[in-house]
């Protein structure tokens, strides 16, 4: 049981908009902790998609944004490409467990 | 271009005890921590514990105090995990990672190390 919930599966078609969820509680999320967002490709390892809630990396396209309100974060992508077809993780702190970097439990988007 | 390059798959047995790498370069090894993630066969990632190489300050996840080590070796930018005595729930891909900052997330990261424990 992950300290931070996400769904474990959304789909989309090309094109279409989908969002992913991750909620925490007031140790975590709702105490201020950034959220980071990870992809992962089948096979490789994860790559950095969004950090402190709402910023892209360099070379990340637009299309991926975040956000994150009370003990809640969300990912959206949108333009759907089947290249985004991947697990989604996202990451913060919890002050509740010492010194814990805990992650959701990942979601994995289909393309349709 | 920063890179991390990690050591190569092991295979091991049961009680058996191993230590892989994750070298750095294209940055100042020094002045940025080096996590450590498990992600076991079809699961999740989990932070197992991060060092900062400058002056080896590590710290783990409650999960994993007292059933691995973590250290680096600044001379050769080098960060390691190691176990003792390996079960086969260790079984998993194990990633390092680079953080800025103590809080912050893993910016790059390794290619992965499969530990297989079987015996």
């Amino acid at each position: 049981q992950s300290v931070l919930t996400q769904p474990p599966s959304v789909s989309g078609a090309p094109g279409q908009r989908v969002t992913i969820s991750c909620t925490g509680s007031s140790s975590n999320i709702g105490a201020g902790y950034d959220v980071h967002w990870y992809q992962q490709l089948p096979g490789t390892a994860p790559k950095l998609l969004i950090y402190g809630n709402s910023n892209r990396p360099s070379g990340v396209p637009d299309r991926f944004s975040g956000s994150k309100s009370g003990t809640s974060a969300s990912l959206a992508i949108t333009g759907l490409q089947a290249e985004d077809e991947a697990d989604y993780y996202c990451q913060s702190y919890d002050s509740s467990l010492s010194d814990n970097w805990v992650f959701g439990g990942g979601t994995k988007l289909t393309v349709l | 271009e920063v890179q991390l390059v990690q050591s190569g798959a092991e295979v091991k047995k049961p009680g058996e005890s191993l230590k892989i790498s994750c070298k750095g370069s294209g940055y100042s090894f020094t002045s940025y921590w080096i996590g450590w993630v498990r992600q076991m066969p079809g699961k999740g990632l989990e932070w197992m514990g991060i060092i900062y190489p400058g002056d080896s300050d590590t710290r783990y996840s409650p999960s994993f105090q007292g059933q691995v080590t973590i250290s680096a070796d600044k001379s050769i930018s080098t960060a390691y995990l190691q176990w003792s005595s390996l079960k086969a729930s260790d079984t998993a891909m194990y990633y390092c990672a680079r953080l800025i900052a103590e809080l912050e997330p893993g910016d790059y990261w390794g290619q992965g190390t499969l530990v297989t424990v079987s015996s």
